[in-house]
């Protein structure tokens, strides 16, 4: 059974920074890529970041582009976002998603998510 | 980037209903289109990929049409375990969604 459990998430300053880990288990996870989807507070679903299965392709949404960064370790069945420089917009519900493929098309897993608060 | 475009925002519809969402691009996506179902507090859930493949495990009520800019997704009759929000996904250049269409009984 596919499972991913997201864990790091908490309060953080504006400025600060927070990493996030995602564990899978249940499939073999260098053959599928990883994404990071975000939801903000009675909003609609966000897509922040992906990876390849391998790691050596990443993708950014442009509202984290040089503030986030993702990572994986498959010796860990891990995935990680990094994210620095908080802003209050990057308060939400961060969920781990798993691609059907080794890079790039849809997400058949999900975890339960991460609350990220960005606030004084 | 590609933009997504969902309509409605929000359904009032009652059990038993045919309900119909749709979903634009600003582009050319192909096929490459996904729709996800999402309940208050959980992860969304896969229905569909690739515009028409229905994800296994999801009941036949749901189906899924449209190539290139127009797609929709198909609930041929409503049940209680429906209402929920629905998002379509674009995934032919990285990975945009539409902005969701919350499903409400009336």
């Amino acid at each position: 059974e596919v499972q991913l459990l997201e864990s790091g998430g908490g309060l953080v300053q504006p400025g600060g920074s927070l990493r996030l880990s995602c564990a899978a288990s249940g499939f073999t996870f260098t053959n599928n890529a990883m994404s990071w989807v975000r939801q903000a507070p009675g909003k609609g679903l966000e897509w922040v970041s992906g990876i390849s299965g391998g790691g050596g392709t990443t993708y950014y949404a442009d509202s984290v582009k040089g503030r986030f960064t993702i990572s994986r370790d498959n010796s860990k069945n891990t995935l990680y976002l990094q994210m620095n420089t908080l802003r209050a917009e990057d308060t939400a519900v961060y969920y781990c998603a798993k691609d059907r493929a080794y890079s790039g098309s849809y997400w058949d897993y999900w975890g339960q998510g991460t609350l990220v608060t960005v606030s004084s | 980037d590609i933009q997504m475009t969902q309509s409605p925002s929000t359904l009032s519809a009652s059990v038993g209903d045919r309900v119909t969402i749709t979903c634009r691009a600003s582009q050319s996506i192909s096929n490459w289109l996904a729709w996800y179902q999402q309940k208050a507090g959980k992860a969304p859930k896969l229905l569909i990929y690739k515009a028409s493949s229905l994800e296994s495990g999801v009941p036949s009520r749901f189906s899924g049409s449209g190539s290139g800019t127009e797609f929709t997704l198909t609930i041929s009759s409503l049940q209680p375990d429906d209402f929920a929000s629905y998002y379509c996904q674009q995934y032919n250049s990285n990975w945009t969604f539409g902005q969701g269409t919350k499903v409400e009984i009336k």
